[in-house]
């Protein structure tokens, strides 16, 4: 079974441009959160997608979107970068079956200068 | 504000010797904890898990323990492996393990093990 597949690794962007994210979970798991990870700050919740539908949502700016497709793959959208959005973004997928574990990505490392 | 704080930010141990992780709640709704793994230029894989209904749960070398008036868990490794050096990741949650619905995932600022041969 595949894992969690994030792409790009690796990116690097200069401030006031955008930039998406791609996700493709575990096949058969329908829920996909995504984190961000700073150096001190652990994991900080952006949002979860579940059946396409945001069911819950962290506390980041506007500037932060996302969305999920048919087949459970999620972009996230981070528009007019800043240099603190340089950050580690990691997805993590899984089952619906109520609360189970999280399977992680290896993550995006995005480099805003 | 930090609702799942991991005070140490880093730990070393002796090969052979106990590994002691511990994380701070201050969200008395949450009731379900996670702790994860995390090797550099790795996602976090998934070590344990414990409900609040109970206090104590194992997995080999793992246990974790939960304090649910003292809103504090911790994770012990007996014996350590210098291969659990990692970053380890307290995370909770609430809505019952068995509800379709249920909050977001809440991650500590993590703790640096290292276990020394």
């Amino acid at each position: 079974k595949a894992g969690v597949t994030q792409t790009p690794r690796y990116l690097i962007k200069t401030r006031g441009q955008q930039v998406t994210l791609s996700c493709s979970p575990i096949s058969g798991h329908r829920s996909v959160s995504w984190y961000q990870q700073t150096p001190g700050q652990g994991l900080q919740f952006l949002f979860e997608y579940f059946s396409e539908t945001q069911r819950n949502k962290g506390n980041f700016p506007g500037r932060f979107s996302g969305r999920q497709f048919s087949n459970s793959r999620s972009e996230m959208n981070v528009s007019t970068l800043e240099l603190g959005d340089s950050a580690l973004y990691l997805c993590a997928s899984s089952s619906d079956r109520g609360r189970t574990e999280a399977f992680f990505g290896q993550g995006t490392r995005l480099t805003v200068v | 504000d930090q609702q799942v704080k991991q005070n140490s930010p880093s730990l070393s141990v002796q090969e052979g010797r106990i590994s002691i992780l511990n994380c701070d709640y201050t969200n008395s709704m949450f009731d379900y904890f996670l702790w994860y793994k995390k090797y550099p230029a790795e996602g976090p894989t998934f070590l344990i898990s414990i409900s609040s209904i109970k206090d104590k749960n194992e997995d080999g070398r793992f246990t974790v323990f939960l304090n649910k008036s003292a809103k504090h868990l911790s994770l012990h490794i007996v014996p350590s492996q210098p291969g659990d050096s990692a970053v380890y990741f307290c995370a909770a949650s609430r809505g019952g393990i068995m509800k379709t619905s249920y909050d977001k995932v809440i991650f500590g600022p993590g703790t640096s093990l290292s276990v020394i041969p």
